[in-house]
């Protein structure tokens, strides 16, 4: 298996709603990541946990809280959105954190519309 | 991706090669990357190159680097419509991906 699962593909939230993105790999990857992407800009890092510790937050409001079950999943929950919010959700996964790392791979992401 | 930059725009005609330039800032990315977009999806990884690497060639796309410049570039041999995507150039840091803007491909017939 060399694939990252994200679901749901696609979510509509009201900005009172509480939800949750799930991420799932059977890479044995001990590093994963969640991204933010607006239309066409590059991903920009939310979160990184390395063997299932948050390890960088890069400064994420605190309405996303993530969460690392395992070592093979990750969640993204989220509380009391924005629409401003409302983008593509990427989970990704590498062998583990840092610059020797030539695989990180990417799930086709979770798009979310906040109304 | 303010330490990696890229173009925006490319337009080139269908079975044309396709040249995409990058330049990033961190000599000590371990790896470079180009990552392919296509509307409505996620990142698919295309190809990646060692540092220690002048060049890769993986059947259509040529990865060239020249790491006195920290310049990157991928070429896409034959160019195809289903080639039409946002293409963007990553370096490896110590905790993340750096992504460049992205260069939108537009093939034409």
């Amino acid at each position: 298996d060399t694939e990252v699962t994200q679901t749901p593909k696609h979510l509509v939230m009201g900005m009172t709603n509480k939800k949750s993105l799930k991420c799932e790999q059977h890479m044995g990857h001990r590093a994963m990541y969640w991204y933010k992407q607006k239309a066409k800009k590059p991903p920009e890092l939310m979160f990184v946990y390395s063997y299932e510790k948050l390890s960088i937050n890069e400064s994420v409001p605190s309405r996303f809280s993530p969460e690392c079950p395992n070592s093979s999943l990750l969640n993204l929950h989220l509380h009391a959105l924005q629409p401003e919010d409302s983008a593509l959700y990427l989970c990704a996964s590498s062998q583990q954190q840092g610059r020797g790392n030539y695989g990180y791979t990417f799930g086709s992401g979770t798009r979310l519309t906040v109304v | 991706g303010e330490d990696v930059e890229q173009s925006l725009f490319l337009s080139v005609r269908e079975g044309d090669s396709s040249v995409i330039n990058c330049t990033y800032t961190d000599s000590s990315s371990t790896y470079l990357y180009w990552y392919k977009q296509e509307p409505g999806a996620g990142l698919q990884l295309l190809t990646y190159i060692f540092s220690n690497m002048d060049m890769k060639q993986d059947q259509r796309l040529t990865v060239l680097l020249n790491k006195k410049d920290k310049h990157l570039s991928l070429r896409i041999a034959d160019t195809q419509t289903g080639d039409s995507a946002i293409y963007f150039c990553a370096e490896s840091t110590d905790y993340k991906l750096s992504f460049g803007a992205g260069t939108t491909v537009t093939v034409r017939a």
